[in-house]
């Protein structure tokens, strides 16, 4: 079956770097979006994205948040300055269609900021 | 902000039926319902979602009451591998259609 991919699985970075989340969506998927969930709190929609620009993003999705899609398979979360706050798991998904299609997530990227 | 209400957590006994509720009152007529689950702290996992049909595929049931303000996710014959959170969510499908995500409900299955 499909999945979405996302890597790296864990990622050290010390404040003020910058780091990139990748993530490869289901081929056919045509919606893509990033979630997080800091540790023992509730997933948190960032953005979505469609046809190269964003669709909807969240307040949490400040200027220091960047997507692209720099190729046809590849999906990108940059994080420009990290901050302490920004440690978290950052969930990729993708969606055949918006509507009803379901959203298929990956397994996460964990984000350590030290 | 989510659209749901679900207990905090339950607990059932490994091969038995697990039936999770989850209120939505305030659900309209374009909203789907879906249901998801996370396991320990992997990516969430899609379940099943209706609109107001009960729906049914491998891996669990949906049962939408009448007036669509409540419905339960039916898993018919629990293992442990189904301890997880789940969640349950109203989703407007119209050209945003983002889930957000709730507390969602903490299954406890034991042996």
């Amino acid at each position: 079956e499909p999945e979405v991919t996302q890597t790296p699985s864990h990622q050290v970075t010390q404040m003020g770097q910058e780091v990139i989340l990748r993530c490869v969506p289901i081929s056919n998927h045509l919606y893509f979006y990033w979630y997080r969930q800091i540790l023992g709190q509730k997933v948190e929609f960032l953005v979505s994205f469609y046809n190269n620009e964003i669709s909807e993003k969240s307040e949490i999705f400040d200027d220091q948040f960047s997507v692209e899609r720099p190729d046809g398979s590849n999906f990108t979360l940059k994080i420009r300055s990290t901050k302490l706050e920004d440690s978290a798991m950052y969930f990729c998904a993708s969606s055949e269609w918006a509507g009803v299609s379901p959203l298929h997530f990956g397994n996460g990227t964990r984000l350590t900021v030290t | 902000d989510a659209k749901t209400t679900q207990p905090t957590s339950m607990d059932c006994a490994e091969g038995r039926a697990a039936n999770l509720p989850c209120n939505h009152s305030t659900i309209s007529g374009n909203e789907y319902v879906y249901w998801y689950r996370q396991i320990h702290s992997q990516g969430p996992q899609y379940i099943i979602h209706g609109l107001k049909n009960n729906e049914t595929n491998e891996m669990a049931s949906l049962i939408i009451t009448e007036d669509r303000k409540s419905s339960t996710l039916i898993l018919p014959h629990a293992t442990l591998r189904d301890t997880a959170v789940y969640y349950c969510i109203v989703r407007d499908t119209g050209a945003n259609s983002k889930l957000t995500f709730g507390k969602g409900i903490t299954l406890s299955v034991r042996p």
